[in-house]
C-alpha cells in the first residue's frame, strides 16, 4: 500500500521561499507521474506542477517563473519549492501520484500541508 | 475563475440520487482528456472518485457513477448516505492553457 507523507515549514514572510518535501513509502517510484497540488482558504484546487524520474518535468503556466520541483529518486522524495512567495500562496499543499502512464489521475494523496504567508 | 464550471453546491435527502455537473469548453471536457472525479472531505486528503470519464477504483461504492458527453461531466451519486456530505472536484486537462484544471468545485449536503 503506497503512502505519501509530507513535510516542510508552514508559516513563511512574504518574499521568502516555500519548500515542500514528500516521502514514498511502500510502492515503486520511478515509474509514476509525481504532482504538486494546493488549495487555498475557501478555495478550489490548483495544480502546481509534476515530475517524473528520467528527466520528465511540466509545471502549470501560472506559477512557472517560481516553481522548481526536484527528485531524489534514490530517497524516493520529491520536493517543491516556490520562490517568492506571496499572501496568495497561502494554501494547503498536497503532494499526490498519478500512474505510470499519465500525469493523472491522481491515485494517492500525501496528507496535506498548510502553508501560511504572512509578514 | 476555473475553465471547469461546477454548481457550488447540492443537497439531497438520505436514500436519494443527486447529480453534480461539470460544464467545460472544446479545450478541455470536449477533447478525447479523460475526466476525473474527486472527493473531499474537510481536513483530508482528497480521495479518487471515478478516472477516465466513468471508472471506479477498487473500493469505491458503485452508488458513485460518471458519464462524459460532449463539453459537459456528471458525477451521480445514489442512495445518499450523510458520509457523502464532501466537497466534489471534477478534474482534466486543458489543451489551450496546457495546464491540468480541476473544477471549483461542489459542496453536497445531506438533508
Amino acid at each position: 500500500q503506497v503512502q505519501l507523507q509530507q513535510w516542510g515549514a508552514g508559516l513563511l514572510k512574504p518574499s521568502e521561499t516555500l519548500s515542500l518535501t514528500c516521502a514514498v513509502s511502500g510502492d515503486s517510484f520511478s515509474g509514476y507521474y509525481w504532482s504538486w497540488i494546493r488549495q487555498p482558504p475557501g478555495k478550489g484546487l490548483e495544480w502546481i506542477g509534476v515530475v517524473k524520474h528520467g528527466g520528465y518535468i511540466n509545471y502549470s503556466p501560472s506559477l512557472k517563473s517560481r516553481v522548481t520541483m526536484p527528485l531524489d529518486t534514490s530517497k524516493k522524495q520529491f520536493s517543491l519549492n516556490l520562490n517568492s512567495v506571496t499572501a496568495a500562496d497561502t494554501a494547503v499543499y498536497y503532494c499526490a501520484r498519478g500512474t505510470v502512464n499519465d500525469i493523472f489521475p491522481f491515485e494517492v494523496w500525501g496528507q496535506g500541508t498548510l502553508v501560511i504567508v504572512s509578514s | 475563475q476555473s475553465v471547469l464550471t461546477q454548481p457550488p453546491s447540492v443537497s439531497g435527502a438520505p436514500g436519494q440520487r443527486v447529480t453534480i455537473s461539470c460544464s467545460g469548453s472544446s479545450s478541455n471536457i470536449g477533447t478525447a482528456y479523460k475526466v476525473q472525479w474527486y472527493q473531499h472531505l474537510p481536513g483530508t486528503a482528497p480521495k479518487l472518485l471515478i478516472y477516465g470519464n466513468t471508472n471506479r477504483p477498487s473500493g469505491v461504492p458503485d452508488r458513485f457513477s460518471g458519464s462524459k458527453s460532449g463539453t459537459s461531466a456528471s458525477l451521480a451519486i445514489t442512495g445518499l448516505q450523510t458520509e457523502d456530505e464532501a466537497d466534489y472536484y471534477c478534474q482534466t486537462y486543458d489543451k489551450s492553457l496546457s495546464d491540468v484544471v480541476f473544477g471549483g468545485g461542489t459542496k453536497l449536503t445531506v438533508l
